[in-house]
């Protein structure tokens, strides 16, 4: 089976630097993804990240260590509309890629 | 990318009743998915839907309770079936695109059911 693991709640003020973790046990890892969902909205994609390393997209990177079963997501200069639920998900070996198993999601509040 | 509509986009419904979801894509599309996320929680995959063939369950969901419909390339349908409280939940249809690299999942904004 598989697992995720991420914080539930991060706090930060407008212009801060977020490290959201992401550790995962999997059967068979392909790659891991992150999903951000405003409150009342549709996930929308954010990043994947399928070898070791740093994406970087604008004001957010991910980060994946395959070794460590372990990656995160970066979010620089907070901004009020980050404010949003991030989750970090899997896609086994095989599968294809609209079967993600979600971690529970990690609330970030954007104080002013 | 892809526009996914999904109605309706939210109902209050009596115990015991059955309530159709629907779900249409502004492109063709080889599979659909469709996640359950409960209040507060994770996305939960429910099935996998392919056009001409019967949906593929996940553990834990059975077609009896949430029927899928697949009758072409971008429309699908999800039943949800003799519903209780416990099927209060927003459902989320959502697409893979052909030849789209690095795990991208379209979603519509779903569908938040009540059941009273």
């Amino acid at each position: 089976g598989q697992s995720l693991e991420q914080p539930s709640e991060v706090t930060a003020v407008e212009g801060a630097i977020v490290q959201i973790n992401c550790t995962y046990q999997t059967s068979g890892f392909y790659g891991l993804s992150w999903y951000q969902q405003h409150d009342g909205g549709a996930p929308t994609f954010l990043s994947y990240n399928a070898l070791d390393g740093l994406e970087e997209t604008g004001r957010f990177s991910s980060f994946l260590s395959r070794s460590d079963s372990y990656g995160y997501l970066l979010l620089q200069e907070l901004q009020m509309k980050d404010s949003a639920s991030y989750f970090c998900a899997v896609r086994d070996r095989g599968a294809s890629w609209g079967k993600l198993q979600f971690g529970a999601g990690t609330q970030v509040v954007v104080t002013p | 990318s892809a526009v996914i509509s999904q109605k309706p986009s939210r109902d209050i419904c009596q115990r015991g009743t059955s309530l159709t979801i629907q779900c249409q894509v502004d492109s063709q599309v080889t599979m659909m998915f469709w996640y359950r996320q409960q209040p507060g929680q994770s996305l939960t995959l429910i099935a996998t839907a392919n056009q001409g063939s019967e949906a593929t369950y996940e553990s834990g969901f059975v077609i009896d309770k949430f029927p899928i419909s697949r009758p072409n390339l971008t429309f699908s349908t999800l039943t949800v079936s003799n519903m209780s409280p416990e099927d209060s939940s927003i459902y989320l249809c959502s697409v893979e695109l052909a030849g789209v690299f690095g795990g991208e999942l379209f979603f519509g904004e779903g569908s938040r059911l009540t059941v009273l």
